[in-house]
């Protein structure tokens, strides 16, 4: 199985700050991965799809990059409304696999 | 508008069966895979299983294989996972998933998952 990492854990910054969030594959899966974002009691909602597409509806400040192993999210100037868990996931093989999460506190 | 409504959830002893049911609606069904994912209490995310349009192919996570079944029924636009053996560690909340499109052997989207219900709470507790 493909082991997914993500750094750091948590993470607590000022609003318009930029952050980044790492994920790491324990193998090369492409630019198969996605990021989603999820806040307390509600549903994980996709962000980034292979690797740096953004999807749809999802404000411009949230980017991805990243290939083979190594991937960043990167919100550009954090909001209030950014305060969340966020997870990757790869799909390049069986069993899809998310990472631990890092959660983004507002200071 | 996309809509995927989890039921089924509840308290269940050890060792007892459940069967999860996601109603969808607002889109073409037997055009996407669908997708089981949960979410122990406090805890992280897990993909669970996924299932092809026409449900000819099946995928789970290794832990879980031999006790779930992934289903779907097309004419109905649901999708359900039956549960069997259940342990303490098996509660969690249950998110049902759209994941790949595809439509007469062309695929538009991989396997992540772009829509997801509100979630089923399963809790296996004697």
């Amino acid at each position: 199985d493909i082991q997914m990492t993500q750094s750091p854990s948590t993470l607590s910054a000022s609003v318009g700050d930029r952050v980044t969030i790492t994920c790491r594959a324990s193998q090369t899966i492409s630019s198969w991965l996605a990021w989603y974002q999820q806040k307390p009691g509600k549903a994980p909602n996709l962000l980034i799809y292979k690797a740096s597409s953004l999807q749809s509806g999802v404000p411009s400040r949230f980017s991805g990059s990243g290939s083979g192993t190594e991937f960043t999210l990167t919100i550009s100037s954090l909001q209030p409304d950014d305060s969340a868990t966020y997870y990757c996931q790869q799909y390049n093989s069986y069993p899809l696999t998310f990472g631990p999460g890092t959660k983004v506190d507002i200071k | 508008e996309v809509q995927l409504v989890e039921s089924g959830g509840g308290l269940v002893q050890p060792g007892g069966s459940l069967r999860l049911s996601c109603a969808a609606s607002g889109f073409i069904f037997n055009n996407y895979w669908m997708t089981w994912v949960r979410q122990a209490p406090g805890k992280g995310l897990e993909w669970v299983a996924n299932i092809k349009q026409d449900g000819s192919e099946e995928h789970y996570v290794g832990s879980l294989k031999g006790r779930l079944t992934i289903s779907r029924d097309n004419a109905k636009s649901s999708l359900y996972l039956e549960m069997n053996s259940l342990r303490v560690e098996d509660t969690a909340v249950y998110y049902c998933a759209r994941s790949r499109h595809c439509i007469e052997g062309l695929c538009y989207t991989s396997y992540y998952s772009d829509y997801w219900g509100q979630g089923t709470l399963v809790t296996v507790s004697s």
